[in-house]
C-alpha cells in the first residue's frame, strides 16, 4: 500500500524567509503523480503544485518549487519569500489509480505559520 | 464559476440520526470523490464514482452510502450516525483524462453527539 509521510507537524518562519516542507512516500509504482495542497483556515483545499513522476525536471509555480528525488522517494516543497497568506496546513499527496479512478493518498500535514 | 459546492457547511447530529451530504460540481467532471479529514490525519477516501450511476468503496467506507444519479451530483449518506463519524467531509471531482487534478469543495463539518 502507498503511504505518505510528513515528518514536520509544525513549522514557523518569519515573513520573507524561505521555508522547506518535507515529504516522503512509499510505492512500488513507476508512474504516478505527486501534489502539494494548501489548506488555510477557511478549510478550502487549494492545489499548490503538481509533479509528474516521469519528468525529471522539478515543478515550479511562482514562489513555490519542489525538490523531487524519485530514487529517494522524496518530494519537498520550497516556499520562497514567504508571505503572511502562506499560513496554512500543507498536505503532500500521492496519486495512484484504483479501478480506473484516481486515488489520492495524503500525508498527515504540516502546519506552517508565517510570522510578521 | 462555482466549482465544487458542498451543502450543508455545518451539521450537528445525535447518535442514530441520518443525514445526506450533497456535492455538486459544474465542471463536467466524470470522477467524484468523498473524503473525511480527522485531526492529525490527512484526508482519507470514503467512496468514489467514475461516472453517473456507478460508485465504489474507498479506504474507509463502513457506515456510509453514496449515490450518483446525475453526473454533476454525488451524495453521501449516513444511515445511523455514530460519534466516530464526527469529522470534516470533503467532496472532490476531476476529469477522467488530463492533468489528474482533483478540485475540492469547502468541506462540511459534522459533529455526532
Amino acid at each position: 500500500a502507498q503511504t505518505v509521510t510528513q515528518s514536520q507537524p509544525e513549522m514557523s518562519v518569519q515573513e520573507a524567509e524561505t521555508v522547506t516542507l518535507s515529504c516522503t512516500y512509499d510505492t512500488s509504482e513507476s508512474n504516478y503523480y505527486l501534489f502539494w495542497y494548501k489548506q488555510p483556515p477557511s478549510r478550502q483545499m487549494i492545489l499548490v503544485i503538481r509533479q509528474e513522476a516521469y519528468k525529471q525536471q522539478n515543478a515550479t509555480e511562482n514562489r513555490f518549487s519542489v525538490n523531487f528525488q524519485k530514487a529517494a522517494k522524496s518530494f519537498s516543497l520550497k516556499i520562497s519569500d514567504s508571505q503572511l497568506g502562506d499560513t496554512a496546513m500543507y498536505f503532500c499527496a500521492f496519486m495512484t489509480y484504483i479501478q480506473g479512478a484516481q486515488k489520492l493518498v495524503f500525508g498527515q500535514g504540516t502546519r506552517l505559520t508565517i510570522n510578521p | 464559476n462555482a466549482g465544487v459546492t458542498q451543502t450543508p457547511k455545518f451539521r450537528v447530529l445525535k447518535t442514530g440520526q441520518s443525514m445526506t451530504l450533497l456535492c455538486a460540481q459544474d465542471m463536467n467532471h466524470e470522477y467524484m470523490y468523498w473524503y473525511r479529514q480527522d485531526p492529525g490525519m490527512g484526508l482519507r477516501l470514503i467512496h468514489y464514482s467514475v461516472g453517473e450511476g456507478t460508485t465504489a468503496k474507498g479506504e474507509v467506507p463502513d457506515g456510509y452510502n453514496v449515490s450518483r444519479l446525475k453526473k454533476q451530483n454525488f451524495l453521501l449518506g449516513l444511515e445511523s450516525a455514530a460519534p466516530s463519524q464526527t469529522s470534516v467531509y470533503f467532496c472532490a471531482s476531476s476529469f477522467r483524462q488530463g492533468r489528474n487534478i482533483q478540485y475540492f469543495g469547502a468541506g462540511t463539518r459534522l459533529s455526532v453527539l
